[in-house]
């Protein structure tokens, strides 16, 4: 069972306000990512990071940022969020010494702007 | 970029049939996962192939890893309600980084 937990599990917030999407996970793993998951279409890698003040953006560019202060926790910043961010915002985390790589997610975050 | 193409896009049946689903691309991976998503929870891994031609089992699940490993297949025998879900592949190519597939939405009726 993954130890890896999301906050928010369901936001719901106006136009132009700043939300944090938190995550953590309790295993100890040094990798951890972000996607965002919309409704028939793949998972697409917003953010990652391979250890703690490591961040790089991912293949689908978002306005997000994120921090990696501590190895447990990644959480995921809008300024200002737009309905366009609407979208269902999923965490991952993996060990470095799992080969081939496999994924730990949250239970998501579904994000509605209005 | 590699893409991913998942078929069918849904999949509706009656308990207790077989069924087949399908992960291809143009790409070869070095290794591909299929993962099952429940409504309101995050996908968790079912399995990893990564020698071409591998099968792999999980109990009434048969993944199969195609010879040229750009493609794979997941094998349902005698599905269950339990079955029910979003399955997903995904490939890592040689960097590593996983690309997935818009995913397969199964439905089984009791």
């Amino acid at each position: 069972e993954a130890d890896i937990y999301q906050t928010p599990r369901y936001l719901v917030i106006g136009t132009g306000k700043k939300i944090t999407l938190e995550c953590s996970q309790t295993m100890g793993h040094d990798k951890m990512y972000w996607y965002q998951q919309d409704p028939g279409m793949e998972l697409h890698l917003i953010h990652y990071s391979y250890g703690v003040n490591s961040t790089e953006k991912g293949d689908l560019s978002s306005e997000s940022t994120v921090s990696r202060i501590r190895t447990e926790h990644f959480p995921l910043t809008l300024e200002s969020a737009r309905p366009s961010h609407t979208s269902q915002y999923l965490c991952a985390s993996t060990s470095t010494t799992f080969l081939p790589e496999k994924l730990f997610f949250g239970s998501g975050t579904q994000l509605s702007v209005l | 970029t590699q893409l991913l193409e998942q078929s069918p896009q849904f999949l509706s049946i009656q308990e207790g049939e077989n069924l087949t689903v399908y992960c291809n691309s143009s790409s070869v991976f070095s290794s591909l996962q299929w993962y099952r998503q429940e409504p309101g929870e995050g996908p968790v891994l079912l399995v990893t192939v990564v020698t071409g031609g591998e099968v792999k089992k999980l109990k009434r699940l048969t993944f199969q890893f195609g010879d040229a490993r750009k493609d794979s297949s997941l094998h349902i025998t005698a599905a269950q309600p339990g079955d029910t879900g979003l399955y997903l592949c995904a490939g890592a190519g040689a960097n590593s980084k996983l690309t997935f597939g818009k995913g397969i939405t199964l439905s089984v009726r009791p």
